[in-house]
């Protein structure tokens, strides 16, 4: 199976500031590596696919970018309700696999 | 809109079989444009794919769980289903079902169920 690596596993982060998350994969997923939001007692919400496509209905402040093995997911400007955790998945290879998650806590 | 919502027991016994339904609505599973996906998450193993169904019958299994999964689809009710077999401890998980498309990301899930494998 693709491992997929993230990091940081958390972060503390204020409110405005520039978030940065990392995902890194044992080979190469072209650029078939998706994003994803999740909350406490919720499901997994798609944020970016493909790399870099928003999801409709997602704000702009949320981007990815990447391919091959390293890829990134920024917030631009942390808002209150960005405070949850990330998992990146690739889906090049069978079975998708995701990454450990990050959490995104307020500082 | 396109909505997915799980059912079945919250609890099940070691070495019995797990069985789940996923009711879809908004949308029709014939012909449809998706693969029919459960996906579970733990705390240890984090998120992990069990299989997909596409509406034809054609299954996927993740190999490491292919000799105890069946997945299968009822068009005519608009639902697919889960059965794992043979369950331990290590199969309590909140298990997810989920529409994905061709290119293998999902913007459709269910709200999750929580299954506790224990006597």
């Amino acid at each position: 199976d693709i491992q997929m690596t993230q990091s940081p596993s958390s972060l503390s982060a204020s409110v405005g500031d520039r978030v940065t998350i990392t995902c890194r994969a044992s080979q190469s997923v072209n650029y078939y590596l998706n994003w994803y939001q999740q909350k406490p007692g919720k499901a997994p919400k798609l944020l970016i696919y493909v790399a870099s496509s928003l999801q409709s209905g997602v704000p702009s402040r949320f981007s990815g970018s990447g391919s091959g093995t390293d890829f990134t997911l920024t917030i631009s400007s942390l808002q209150p309700e960005d405070f949850a955790t990330y998992y990146c998945q690739q889906s090049y290879f069978t079975p998708l696999t995701f990454g450990g998650g990050t959490k995104v806590e307020f500082k | 809109q396109l909505q997915l919502q799980e059912s079945g027991p919250g609890l099940v016994k070691p070495s019995e079989t797990l069985s789940l339904t996923c009711s879809v609505s908004g949308g029709s599973i014939n012909g449809s444009i998706y693969y029919w996906g459960w996906i579970r998450q733990t705390p240890g193993k984090g998120l992990e794919q069990i299989g997909t169904i596409y509406y034809t019958g054609l299954t996927y299994y993740k190999p490491s769980l292919r000799s105890r999964v069946t997945i299968s689809v009822d068009t005519s009710k608009n639902q697919f289903s889960l059965r794992l077999s043979s369950v331990t401890a290590a199969d309590t998980a909140m298990y997810f079902c989920c529409a994905l498309g061709y290119s293998g990301f999902s913007d459709n899930w269910g709200q999750g169920t929580l299954v506790t494998v224990s006597s």
